[in-house]
């Protein structure tokens, strides 16, 4: 049971242009959104992350907007760089008291930035 | 951020034997490890969380017996992979707990068992 989906497994962009990376979620219990970046045979490296308190956060090329009533999220990155090109997962959990609960991925989205 | 190393990062084994992947936070004490497992093009799993002091909690599907976790220290947790199959053969991946704002990932390690 997919509890967070990214239904693009691949998303192609020319460098210098906007990359948008979608993900939806199901639960509504989910109060805390994070985006990983992955390359191959590496672990995640925290990206962003939003809390559903708030709908944008925003730290240098890369923003993240919530929309809690449709559950989705995004993930824009501008302008793009060849250097962005990974694997872009998408991550819920609750917050529990001082730390986070069990991490929910979706299957991850290939960006491709050609120059 | 916080930094996690696994070892090792790589393996290669016959089917039947046992293999154990160790997670080390390298620069703060982690109560809290989790271990994932990705299959190709597949979502990152939670197989279990790995409480320092204590017996691991165990996702539903996989079996304690066969992975084995010990978290004997603030800074190491250890899983193992019992009597390996082909199909065991995944990238595993921890992570320690990072306040309220993420987790920190280990680079992975590939097994291969033949």
């Amino acid at each position: 049971d997919q509890q967070v989906k990214q239904n693009s497994p691949s998303l192609s962009v020319q460098e210098g242009r906007i990359s948008i990376l979608n993900c939806d979620y199901t639960n509504s219990m989910f109060d805390y959104f994070l985006w990983y970046k992955k390359y191959p045979a590496e672990g995640p490296t925290f990206l962003i992350s939003i809390s559903s308190i708030k709908d944008k956060n925003e730290d240098g090329r890369f923003t993240v907007f919530l929309n809690k009533s449709a559950k989705h999220l995004s993930l824009h990155i501008v302008p793009s760089q060849p250097g962005d090109s990974a694997v872009y997962f998408c991550a819920a959990s609750e917050i529990r008291g001082s730390t986070l609960g069990r991490l929910y991925f979706g299957r991850g989205t290939q960006l491709t930035v050609w120059p | 951020g916080a930094v996690v190393s696994q070892h090792p990062s790589w393996v290669i084994c016959k089917s039947g034997t046992s293999v154990k992947i160790e997670c080390r936070s390298l620069d703060f004490q982690a109560t809290t490890m989790f271990w994932y497992r990705q299959f190709p093009k597949q979502s990152l799993m939670l197989m279990a969380t790995s409480n320092e002091g204590s017996k691991a909690t165990y996702e539903q599907g996989v079996e304690k017996d066969k992975f084995l976790i010990n978290h004997a220290s603030l800074t190491l947790s250890t899983l193992t992979v019992t009597s390996a199959h082909p199909e065991d053969s995944s990238f595993y991946i921890c992570s320690s707990e990072g306040g309220k704002e993420t987790q920190y990932f280990g680079p992975g390690t590939r097994l291969l068992v033949l």
